[in-house]
């Protein structure tokens, strides 16, 4: 069945950066999109971005630009979202989703298990 | 950007009772682009319709999903024990929002 395996909880103080990565299986990775979405303690869902692991596009919100790279390595089939200037409130569970087209858009179908990111002084 | 609201915050009802959950968007969603999922406590979440009405693999036939323009409706049609959680609405047509979620929870 497909899953998407994350990277351990990490630690890291203000201003630093995370690379979570997320490694996906049982489908072919290239044919599937992945999108970050990440969970503040006790919080909502919020949409980081998107990347296609096809041709490498990317499509990040608003909230995130400039912070947030997107990137893939499709000989291990694995996914990375690398966040920087990292500040008390980015602290969350981030998780990677498989996307899949439908009707032309990006439908979020399966989930990784998430990864918890502190951030902590 | 399109704001999703979600009524209500916490619903608390018994073990086979009907649930409904609204979904309303801030300006028109195309039935198309319209997700709900489900989320239970410590995991990650899991998709429950799209296209406002069709369900995800091995989803249960009680869960049915309407709607149209701004108003949605996801609607479990007799609670099952397992089906107490946490519901979020999506919309994907136009980037991706979510709604902050409804809490179904034990009566």
């Amino acid at each position: 069945q497909v899953q998407l395996v994350q990277s351990g909880a990490e630690v890291q103080k203000p201003g630093a950066s995370v690379k979570v990565s997320c490694r996906a299986s049982a489908y072919i990775f290239t044919s599937y999109g992945i999108s970050w979405v990440r969970q503040a303690p006790g919080q909502g869902l919020e949409w980081m971005g998107w990347m296609s692991t096809y041709n490498g596009d990317t499509n990040n919100a608003q909230k995130f630009q400039g912070r947030v790279t997107l990137t893939t390595d499709t000989s291990t089939n694995t996914a990375y979202m690398e966040l920087r200037s990292l500040r008390y409130d980015d602290t969350a569970v981030y998780y990677c989703a498989r996307s899949t087209r439908y009707r032309g858009r990006q439908l979020i179908d399966y989930w990784g298990q998430g990864t918890l990111v502190t951030v902590s002084s | 950007e399109i704001v999703l609201t979600q009524s209500p915050g916490t619903l608390s009802l018994s073990p086979g009772a009907r649930a409904t959950l609204s979904c309303r968007a801030s300006q028109s969603v195309s039935t198309s682009y319209l997700a709900w999922y489900q989320q239970k406590p410590g995991q990650a979440p899991r998709l429950l319709i799209y296209g406002t009405s069709n369900r995800a693999t091995g989803i249960p036939d009680r869960f049915s999903g309407s709607g149209s323009g701004t108003d949605f409706t996801l609607i479990i049609s007799r609670l099952e024990p397992e089906d107490f959680a946490v519901y979020y609405c999506q919309q994907y047509g136009s980037s991706f929002t979510f709604g902050p979620g409804t809490k179904v929870d034990i009566k």
